[in-house]
């Protein structure tokens, strides 16, 4: 059964780096025909697609973030993590990791969110 | 890119068909068969019950179709059952290589 796992800091100041790692069982990150990727939901809004990282690193991000999303493979620990830089208040949500399939595309596990509040 | 319009509730009695509904434009749900459907129980992590507008991962029940015309893809849930009530998001691929959701739909069973 596979299963991610998202763990990082649940408050984070303004203007700092926001900082995720989601965790990878049941299933190897080098896996072909897959890719992963972050989404995050605030309060009372709609999910919102971050990014996502290929197996083989390339990277893909939402053009309407602002600048400063960086999503990394670390492949030997099974995981991959989100850094979001200069946060502000808007950038506080839940933020899910999940697994992306690239045929048929669709989002097919997810981790279950973890709160990030940005706050001073 | 917009979010794409879901109704923000529902509701059904048990045994009851219900459909929900997911407006985009031809820039996403219009112009791709690439509409997924997630479905999450409070606390839960969300799970895919359609992808490809209409087909059902293995082990999703055959009570839940998804299908699509214009630019309104639909999740319809037939002989409802407690168990169904949960958050319903929908997702579409986009021309700009990126994917976006739907605001949700809260789903109650009465």
């Amino acid at each position: 059964q596979v299963q991610l796992q998202e763990s990082g800091p649940g408050l984070v100041k303004p203007s700092q780096t926001l900082s995720l790692t989601c965790t990878v069982s049941g299933a190897s990150i080098s896996s072909g025909n897959y890719y992963w990727s972050w989404i995050r939901q605030p309060a009372g809004k709609e999910l919102e697609w971050i990014g996502r990282i290929y197996t083989s690193g390339s990277t893909y991000y939402n053009p309407s973030l602002k600048s400063g999303v960086t999503i990394s493979l670390a492949t030997p620990k099974n995981q991959f993590s989100l850094k979001l830089n200069s946060v502000t208040a808007a950038d506080t949500a839940v933020y899910f990791c999940a697994r992306g399939i690239v045929i048929p595309p669709a989002f097919d596990y997810w981790g279950h969110g973890i709160l990030v509040t940005v706050s001073s | 890119q917009s979010a794409l319009t879901q109704p923000a509730s529902a509701s059904g009695s048990p045994g009851q068909s219900i459909t929900i509904s997911c407006t985009g434009t031809s820039s996403d749900v219009g112009g791709f068969n690439y509409v997924s459907w997630y479905q999450q129980h409070p606390g839960k992590a969300p799970k895919l019950i359609i992808y490809d507008v209409s087909n059902r991962p293995s082990g999703v029940s055959d009570r839940l179709s998804g299908s699509k015309s214009g630019n309104t893809a639909s999740l319809t849930i037939s002989g409802l059952q407690a168990e169904d009530e949960a958050d319903y998001y929908c997702c579409s691929y986009t021309s700009s290589s990126t994917w976006v959701f739907g605001g949700g739909t809260k789903l109650t069973v009465l």
